[in-house]
C-alpha cells in the first residue's frame, strides 16, 4: 500500500522560507518520480517541480527556478521541498505526488500526499 | 514550455449524459497526456495516463483519446460521483503543467 504523508501546516512570514516534507511507503522509494504540485484557494493545479531519488535529477518550472529546492533523503524515503522568498501569493495547498511506475519517464501521478497547507501573512 | 488549455472550462450536464473535454497542447505531446479528477476538498486522482490507458480502479465509463496536440476525455453516462473538476496534464517534457480545468456541474 504505497502512501506518502505530508508534513503538517505552516504558517509563514513573508520573505521566511519553509520545508515541507513527504514520506514516501509502500513500494520502492527511489525508483520513481515525485513531484510538488501546488493549489492556490479556489484555483487550479500547478505544477512546481520535481525528482526522481535514483538518479538524483530534479527539474523546476520557470516560476519557482532559483526559489524552490527539491531533495530526497532515501535513508528516510522522504523527498523534502524548501521555498525561499515567501510571499502572500504563495499561500496554498502543497502536494507531493508519485508516479505509478518506475523509470526515468513519468506518465502521470498516481499517488498523493494529504497536502500540506502554507499561509504567508504578515 | 509546453501550455495546455481546456474546453469548456465548466459544463452543467445530468446523470447518464454523455460528456466530453477537451483538452489541447500548444505543441505535439505525442502520447504524454493523463487525466485527473478532483473534488473540493480532495487531492486529485489520477483517471488515465498515456492518453487512453485507464487507471487501476477507474470504472470503464471514462475514456480518453488523441494525439499530437488535441486530446479528450470522455465520460459515457455521467454518474453522480463524476461531479467534479478534471485537469489534464503533459508529460511530454519540463515542466509537467496542467490545463486550467474543466468543472463539471448539475444540470
Amino acid at each position: 500500500q504505497v502512501q506518502l504523508v505530508q508534513s503538517g501546516a505552516e504558517v509563514k512570514k513573508p520573505g521566511s522560507s519553509v520545508k515541507i516534507s513527504c514520506k514516501a511507503s509502500g513500494a520502492t522509494f527511489n525508483s520513481y518520480s515525485i513531484s510538488w504540485v501546488r493549489q492556490a484557494p479556489g484555483q487550479g493545479l500547478e505544477w512546481m517541480g520535481g525528482i526522481i531519488p535514483i538518479f538524483g535529477t530534479t527539474n523546476y518550472a520557470q516560476n519557482f527556478q532559483g526559489r524552490i529546492t527539491v531533495t530526497a533523503d532515501e535513508s528516510t524515503t522522504t523527498v523534502y521541498m524548501e521555498v525561499n522568498s515567501l510571499r502572500s501569493e504563495d499561500t496554498a495547498l502543497y502536494y507531493c505526488a508519485r508516479d505509478p511506475f518506475p523509470g526515468t519517464v513519468p506518465v502521470g501521478m498516481g499517488y498523493w500526499g494529504q497536502g500540506t497547507l502554507v499561509t504567508v501573512s504578515s | 514550455a509546453i501550455q495546455l488549455t481546456q474546453s469548456p472550462s465548466s459544463l452543467s450536464a445530468s446523470i447518464g449524459d454523455r460528456v466530453t473535454i477537451t483538452c489541447r497542447a500548444s505543441q505535439g505531446i505525442s502520447s504524454y497526456l493523463a487525466w485527473y479528477q478532483q473534488k473540493p476538498g480532495k487531492a486529485p486522482k489520477l483517471l488515465i495516463y498515456g492518453v487512453s490507458t485507464l487507471q487501476s480502479g477507474v470504472p470503464s465509463r471514462f475514456s480518453g483519446s488523441g494525439s499530437g496536440t488535441a486530446f479528450t476525455l470522455t465520460i459515457s453516462s455521467l454518474q453522480p460521483e463524476d461531479f467534479a473538476t478534471y485537469y489534464c496534464q503533459q508529460f511530454a517534457n519540463y515542466p509537467f503543467a496542467f490545463g486550467p480545468g474543466t468543472k463539471v456541474n448539475v444540470k
